[in-house]
């Protein structure tokens, strides 16, 4: 079955403690992406890879590092969070590296940072 | 002004109403769209692209309208089921790589 799969789903930590998301597909896509979602704001681009070793800022990377060491997966990295970035956060990949390909969505990993 | 803008809602309505969602988008060049639909803490899952001839989906119908610079989402003969909040996607000219959601509209369908 083709998905996006994210872990964990659920995660309460502290300020500071650093912490890991990991995303992996196996659509053999190109194309990944990591999104936060707060209430009012809607989805917001974190970073997002064109391909293995190629990553880019999105519209809110201040506070995460992403790497893409293999094709499948996209780890999102806290170095050292802050109660700031509590959120919903939802990992993407899409065939190609256009923006005509639709996404598809990992179930999502809420986190609470103390 | 914001890149995409929506309606939040929510729209109550009554099943086996029609009901339609517009949403507005502010660069000209943008060139894909797309309708997202989220169920409450799920993930966004695409509904439907949105051809510039506008196309139909079973109960769904998308248009876009580029003078107007909107995209609008029309549901006929509503169900319980079609209960979520419908998110508006528009590329980001310049960037192949960017997609702009809207903060979406939720609807809320009611026996």
């Amino acid at each position: 079955e083709a998905q996006v799969t994210q872990n964990p789903r659920y995660l309460i930590t502290v300020t500071g403690k650093k912490l890991t998301v990991t995303c992996s597909q196996n659509m053999n896509h190109e194309y990944m992406s990591w999104y936060r979602q707060d209430p009012g704001l809607g989805l917001r681009q974190i970073y997002y890879s064109m391909n293995v070793e190629v990553t880019d800022k999105g519209d809110v990377p201040e506070g995460y590092k992403v790497s893409r060491k293999e094709k499948r997966n996209f780890p999102l990295i806290l170095e050292s969070p802050s109660p700031n970035q509590t959120s919903l956060y939802f990992c993407a990949s899409r065939a190609a590296t256009t923006g005509r390909q639709p996404q598809h969505f990992g179930d999502g990993t809420r986190l609470s940072i103390l | 002004r914001k890149e995409v803008e929506q309606d939040p809602g929510p729209f109550n309505v009554p099943e086996g109403a029609t009901v339609a969602f517009n949403c507005t988008y502010s660069n000209s060049a943008s060139q894909s769209f797309f309708w997202y639909r989220q169920d409450c803490r799920k993930e966004p899952k695409l509904l439907m692209s949105v051809y510039s001839s506008g196309n139909e989906d079973g109960r769904f119908t998308a248009q876009l309208n580029r003078a107007s610079q909107y995209i609008s989402l029309l549901i006929r003969d509503s169900k319980l089921s079609d209960s979520a909040t419908y998110l508006c996607v528009v590329n980001r000219p310049g960037t192949a790589s960017k997609l702009t959601f809207g903060t979406g509209t939720r609807l809320q369908v009611t026996l």
